[in-house]
């Protein structure tokens, strides 16, 4: 069945470093993988989206690669702040949209 | 509405009660989504409807979770009989059009907790 690995522990970052979360998938290939942010006692937030043709995207200070042929996907957030700290989940899927368990960031001052 | 609206936000029942969860999508949405989400879990996929038809409900635990979305706006997720495993945050998202054509919208969630 479908699987999406993200890291289970919590990630420490030191204030003004860059944050590198890792998503891993197997038995899929999806046309497009989806990135979202969520807070304790709120629903999830759209961040970015990138397509299977495209091997890296970027908005602001977030930049995410999609490499097919690994089953990857890297969120990174560039200049970390203490207001980046929460909970990161990968996506993948085109009409069952699946979600990994997350991976929780604190962004230390 | 701004933003997709779910109720009601907490729903405390006892073993056994049936009960039910509301979601309004963002209005002229196609796509609408239930999750799952015990703590510190990601999102489980429940079901899926483009306008009124379930396209994919393989995600419901079991026989009985019920959702329906008849008018292809407002839908409800039916937990009958329930037990405390269905303790639980239940999201509700909605997409302009199939969600390859980009994001889900998520609504707050209504937090069950069965005693």
């Amino acid at each position: 069945s479908q699987k999406i690995e993200q890291n289970s522990e919590a990630l420490n970052i030191q204030e003004g470093k860059t944050a590198t979360l890792t998503c891993n998938y197997t038995n899929y290939s999806p046309a497009y993988l989806q990135w979202y942010r969520q807070d304790p006692g709120r629903g999830p937030v759209f961040l970015l989206l990138i397509r299977e043709n495209e091997k890296e995207k970027r908005k602001e200070r977030l930049k995410v690669t999609f490499d097919t042929t690994l089953k990857q996907s890297l969120f990174h957030i560039t200049a970390s702040q203490p207001a980046d700290s929460a909970t990161y989940l990968c996506a993948l899927g085109d009409d069952k949209i699946i979600f990994g368990k997350g991976t929780r960031l604190h962004i230390l001052p | 509405g701004a933003g997709v609206s779910q109720s009601p936000r907490y729903k405390v029942a006892k073993r056994g009660q049936d009960v039910a969860l509301r979601c309004d999508p963002i209005s002229g949405h196609v796509s609408l989504f239930w999750y799952q989400q015990a703590l510190g879990q990601g999102p489980e996929f429940l079901t899926y409807f483009q306008n009124e038809a379930q396209l994919d409900k393989s995600g419901l635990p079991s026989d009985r979770f019920f959702a329906e979305r008849p008018e292809g706006s407002v839908s409800t997720l039916k937990i009958q009989r329930t037990q405390q495993e269905d303790s639980a945050v239940y999201l509700c998202a909605s997409s302009p059009g199939r969600p390859v054509t980009g994001e889900l919208f998520f609504g707050e969630g209504s937090r069950l907790t069965v005693l």
